[in-house]
């Protein structure tokens, strides 16, 4: 059974930069894709961007240039990092499994603040 | 970014079917796209339920019932999601999703509260 789990601190200051990680337990990064999704308070969930072993990773062009996704195969995980944060990017984090476009393994989901 | 619009709540009975509808922006024909649907219960991730594109081309997550199925309507540029024998744990947040390709992004709706009255 697949399992991710994300983590990273729970608070961030504006402007500075959001950093999360996904732990991948029953498979492995190097197959499928890999996404992360936020959901601000209230709302729908957003697509953030993906990362796959063979390819590039692409992002939500919202998010313009602030996003950066990485996949280490030697720990099974991928990350996150957002730059320049603002109270609009907290939200609940999620990753994702992405097979067949379809998000089929989800973690439990972290909060990110931002907040001084 | 085009926008899936999806009624913010819908209520039915036990027992009865629910309808579920997310429309697209004119400018994306539903024909052409698969429409995903997830359902999300308070304090838990979201559950990829199914994807449609026609009848010959739709696939049900895993463990998914029978009883949640997808359609599209062409003449409102809409997808479906249909709910029949609704049951009290059916009460949720259901969202849709599409993927572009020409943008390569995936874009949700902004959900519909089913309430099971």
């Amino acid at each position: 059974q697949v399992q991710l789990q994300e983590s990273g601190p729970g608070l961030v200051k504006p402007s500075e930069t959001l950093s999360l990680t996904c732990t991948v337990s029953g498979g492995s990064v190097t197959s499928y894709y890999w996404n992360w999704i936020r959901q601000p308070p209230g709302k729908g969930p957003e697509w953030i961007g993906l990362i796959e072993y063979s390819g590039s990773p692409r992002h939500n062009p919202s998010l313009k240039s602030r996003v950066t996704i990485s996949l280490d195969t030697s720990k099974n995980q991928f990350s996150l990092k957002l730059s320049s944060v603002t109270a609009a990017d907290t939200a609940v984090y999620y990753c994702a499994r992405g097979r067949n476009l379809q998000f089929d393994y989800w973690g439990q989901g972290a909060l990110v603040t931002v907040s001084s | 970014q085009p926008v899936l619009t999806q009624p913010p709540s819908s209520s039915a009975s036990p027992g009865e079917s629910a309808r579920l509808t997310c429309t697209l922006p004119s400018d994306i024909n539903v024909a052409n796209y698969n429409i995903y649907w997830y359902r999300q219960k308070p304090g838990s991730p979201p559950r990829y339920l199914l994807y449609y594109y026609s009848d010959s081309d739709r696939g049900q997550g895993s463990g998914v019932p029978s009883r949640f199925s997808g359609s599209k309507d062409a003449s409102t540029n809409t997808g479906i999601l249909l709910i029949s024998g609704l049951q009290s744990e059916d009460e949720a947040d259901y969202y849709c999703m599409i993927w572009p390709a020409s943008n390569a992004l995936g874009i949700f709706g902004g959900g519909t509260k089913l309430t099971v009255l």
